[in-house]
């Protein structure tokens, strides 16, 4: 069974482009959570969907940024116009069931944004 | 929600055990405790979690204090592979959401 996947594993953009990530959940999980990392940082919570949902965007700048997690196909974060302090580690995790109290997220290992 | 307190930093010895803090004073009767670690340039990956009675898994245990004012992780020999920032986090759906709230953590350096 594989685990969370991410794409590209590795991003470089220059000031002003779009970054798009991509987060395929395990198997049979049909829940997905985004959280970024700075550098030097803690894990950040960004947002969390369910198939075709926004359930908590919360943890989500509120300009730029959009997260998607169409019916078919793998989650998307998108960055428009990136500035340098998006320059950051984006993960992704997943579960197969509404959050709990005892249910623990699987991650993926990360996807790398550098803006020059 | 509820805060964890962690040293930023810890050394260990390769086989010997490792016993990782974690301080919470202001824990709920409703929050788990929850630790993942964060192996270099990975993510996160679940340990363990528990309420109030220790727990063990494959990977380490858990020890939680009576008043659960704390806890710590156990490993009980450290290997190299073990090195990795690891969370403390408390987790109550009802109250925090769906999110898990990762702090600074504790950094785990094992030596050879």
């Amino acid at each position: 069974n594989a685990g969370v996947m991410q794409n590209p594993r590795h991003l470089v953009r220059r000031r002003g482009q779009e970054a798009r990530l991509r987060c395929s959940p395990m198997k049979g999980h049909s829940h997905v959570y985004w959280y970024r990392q700075l550098p030097e940082e803690g894990l950040k919570f960004m947002v969390y969907l369910q198939k075709e949902n926004i359930i908590d965007e919360s943890g989500m700048p509120k300009e730029r940024f959009s997260a998607e997690f169409p019916k078919e196909g793998p989650s998307i974060l998108r960055i428009q116009q990136v500035v340098r302090g998006d320059s950051a580690a984006y993960f992704c995790a997943s579960s197969p069931r509404t959050p709990s109290n005892t249910g623990e997220l699987f991650f993926g290992e990360g996807s790398r944004l550098t803006v020059l | 929600d509820a805060k964890t307190t962690q040293p930023n930093s810890m050394e260990s010895n390769e086989e010997e055990p490792v016993h990782l803090p974690c301080n919470h004073s202001t824990i709920s009767g409703t929050d788990y405790i929850h630790w993942y670690r964060q192996l270099p340039s990975q993510g996160p990956e679940y340990v363990i979690h528990g309420l109030t009675s220790n727990v063990n898994n494959r990977m380490a245990s858990l020890a939680i204090a009576e008043d659960r004012k704390s806890s710590t992780l156990i490993l009980h020999r450290a290997t190299l592979r073990d090195a990795a920032v690891y969370y403390c986090i408390l987790r109550d759906v009802g109250t925090s959401g769906s999110r898990l709230t990762f702090g600074e953590g504790t950094q785990l350096t094992v030596n050879p």
